[in-house]
């Protein structure tokens, strides 16, 4: 089956780091995505990750890692406007879907 | 604004009602979406439309009725939903279905059944 796992909840303090964790499970992958909603929003496209390692843009960045089903996003100097849920996503080669995990919820502390 | 347009934005409908979710893009996209958002769930696929025409339709009771008039719009048809149907329904485009670099989403309809 095809599934993906990341908390539920995330707690940091303005201007800390934070990283939240995805694995996944598919039976064929074609890349990970993040997304970010927040309250009553649409949630927005964030990063993608095709291949392994890092990537950057401006204070958030995505890893991937294929041979551990793994990736996470990483968010520097938290902004209380970061406050929102994040879902990460794989799409998968088979049928070209795309699967999302239930959502990170992260809570920013001032 | 995201590109994608849904309204209503907020939607109370009774068990024995008829009513229709629009989506509107007009980004060039050729590939639009119907996703079912419920609280502690994934984001559910519900259909793929791409290029007017549908290629998905995942296991979605007959209740809800999907129409692609042409590249820019989409609806939802809904009657005789239950109380477990309410939830927020999102539309989505994409440039196309492999699209890797995201899909646009809308703000959704928040839908309650009674």
């Amino acid at each position: 089956g095809q599934s993906l796992e990341q908390p539920s909840e995330v707690t940091a303090v303005e201007g800390a780091i934070v990283q939240i964790n995805c694995t996944y499970q598919t039976s064929g992958f074609y890349g990970l995505s993040w997304y970010q909603q927040h309250d009553g929003g649409a949630p927005t496209f964030l990063s993608y990750n095709g291949l392994d390692g890092l990537e950057e843009t401006g204070r958030f960045s995505s890893f991937l890692s294929r041979s551990d089903s793994y990736g996470y996003l990483l968010l520097q100097e938290l902004q209380m406007k970061d406050s929102a849920s994040y879902f990460c996503a794989v799409r998968d080669r088979r049928d070209d879907k795309i699967i999302f995990g239930k959502g990170t919820r992260l809570h920013i502390l001032p | 604004e995201t590109g994608v347009t849904q309204t209503p934005r907020h939607l109370v409908m009774g068990m024995t009602n008829k009513k229709s979710l629009k989506c509107e893009q007009h980004l060039g996209h050729n590939a639009m979406y119907w996703y079912k958002q419920s609280a502690k769930k994934p984001l559910e696929l519900m259909f793929v439309y791409s290029l007017e025409e549908r290629v998905e339709n995942n296991s979605v009771p007959s209740r809800f009725s999907p129409e692609c008039p042409n590249s820019s719009h989409l609806f939802l048809h809904l009657h005789t939903l239950q109380p477990e149907d309410s939830a927020l329904y999102l539309c989505a485009s994409s440039q196309d279905r492999a699209d890797n670099y995201g899909y646009t989403f809308g703000s959704g309809t928040r839908l309650t059944v009674v």
